[in-house]
């Protein structure tokens, strides 16, 4: 089944600096990447995804890149600010599912 | 607000307990999905039901069972409760539509505390 890696587990910034969280999939049929904003006690909520027919994927100050070749993608946050700390979770679709596997998260923390 | 409602938001029992967790997905909304999500384990997925059948199945344990109604809305069973089984019990719905994977819509969560 699909098993997805993540890393950095945590990861600290200042304010205004760019935060990259990676991670890895098994599954080479996978086609859909998601990734999911997760506040404080609250629900996750995707924040942006890319299917497998493009490289990559931008909304304002975030951006997601895949490499399919290697089997892996990536969430860039530019211009970080103090409402970017959250835990992020990146996700792929087990099979040929929809259910999707997450990654074990990454806690970021933006300091001012 | 996702659309999706989880009841109750919280609940406190002993062990050897069986409880049961309730969610109704967003109007038009086929697929249910369940995950546990524990301090160190992330998201991990459950199960799945499809317009009331079971359609993916993960890492749920044998004393843990759902099921989808008629309605849509789906329960997650939860017997001889240990005190592992404490954490956040998250219910997601999504349109299924032609095999595409799509986004997941949350609900706020049950936070269940096994004493």
């Amino acid at each position: 089944g699909e098993n997805v890696e993540q890393h950095p587990s945590t990861l600290s910034v200042q304010e205004g600096d760019s935060a990259v969280i990676k991670c890895t999939y098994s599954d080479s049929a996978s086609n859909y990447f998601p990734w999911y904003k997760q506040e404080l006690g609250k629900r996750p909520q995707l924040i942006i995804d890319i299917r497998s027919n493009v490289g990559e994927k931008k909304d304002q100050r975030i951006a997601v890149t895949l490499n399919k070749t290697a089997k892996h993608f990536s969430l860039h946050i530019t211009e970080t600010q103090p409402e970017d700390s959250a835990v992020y979770f990146c996700a792929a679709p087990r099979g040929a599912g929809t259910a999707l596997i997450f990654g074990k998260g990454t806690t970021l923390s933006v300091s001012s | 607000d996702s659309g999706v409602t989880q009841t109750p938001k919280h609940l406190i029992t002993a062990t050897g307990q069986r409880v049961t967790l309730r969610c109704s997905p967003r109007s038009g909304d086929l697929s249910v999905y369940w995950y546990q999500q524990s301090l160190d384990q992330g998201l991990q997925f459950l199960i799945q039901y499809y317009n009331g059948e079971e359609r993916a199945k993960g890492n749920i344990l044998e004393r843990f069972s759902a099921q989808q109604f008629p309605d849509l809305h789906s329960e997650l069973n939860l017997s001889s409760l240990e005190l592992g089984d404490s954490a956040l019990y998250f219910c997601a719905s999504s349109v299924l539509s032609g095999g595409n994977t799509g986004e997941l819509f949350f609900g706020e969560g049950s936070r269940l505390t096994v004493l």
